[in-house]
């Protein structure tokens, strides 16, 4: 059963890079035709896609976020990671990892909230 | 960018009503649309994909319909497990992905 998780520090401060990995676990990141998504969720408020990655690469990304925002893929470790520059008290949010399968996203990880202050 | 209206923001039923939710999409796309539950503190869960699939395993009473600009989500008989948090999310332009504004369903 394809397990995903994430992992990163949860506090960051302004204006630094905010770094989270998801671990795959229970099958393989370079499968064909899965993308690998983040999706974020400020506390209260409602669900925003950041950004998803296939595994040869190919990434594309939410335009309000594009340039901050960089997902890459490790193909080796079986994980993906997201970096976001220059983070706001605004960037400050659950940040979930998902598997992109058609459509649909499932399954997801179970989140880790990421504050952003100093 | 495609553009997702979810109405209504909240609402409140008794157990055993029929809760309906609807979606608009800014421009047409096809059956491009999947609902989401988002119960409190947890990770979103996929309902319906392709506007009106059954994901596995969940419960019939659920459904969707809609194709085009206009879409709905329905629980025809409310449950207290179904208390919780409904979004609706289109895919029809893979490079960009927007859900809906959530629609948080109560008991009344």
């Amino acid at each position: 059963q394809l397990q995903l998780q994430e992992s990163g520090p949860g506090l960051v401060k302004p204006p630094e890079t905010l770094s989270l990995t998801c671990t795959v676990s229970g099958g393989s990141i370079s499968t064909h035709s899965h993308y690998w998504v983040w999706i974020r969720q400020p506390p209260g408020k409602g669900l925003e896609w950041i950004g998803n990655i296939y595994y040869d690469g190919g990434t594309n990304y939410n335009p309000s976020l594009k340039s901050r925002v960089t997902i890459s893929v490790h193909t080796s470790e079986n994980q993906f990671s997201l970096k976001l520059r220059s983070v706001t008290a605004a960037d400050t949010a659950v940040y979930y990892c998902a598997r992109q399968l058609g459509g649909g996203l499932l399954p997801w990880g179970q989140g880790t909230l990421v504050t952003v202050s100093s | 960018d495609i553009q997702m209206t979810q109405s209504p923001s909240s609402l409140s039923a008794s157990i055993g009503d029929r809760v309906t939710i609807t979606c608009q999409a800014s421009q047409d796309i096809s059956n491009y649309l999947n609902w989401y539950q988002q119960k409190p503190g947890k990770a979103p869960k996929l309902l319906i994909y392709d506007a009106s699939n059954l994901e596995t395993g969940v419960p019939s009473r659920f459904s969707g319909s809609g194709s085009g600009t206009d879409f709905t989500f329905t629980i025809s008989s409310l449950q207290p497990e179904d208390i919780a948090t409904y979004y609706c999310q289109q895919f029809d332009h893979l490079e960009t992905w927007t859900f809906g504004q959530g629609t948080k369903v109560e008991v009344k």
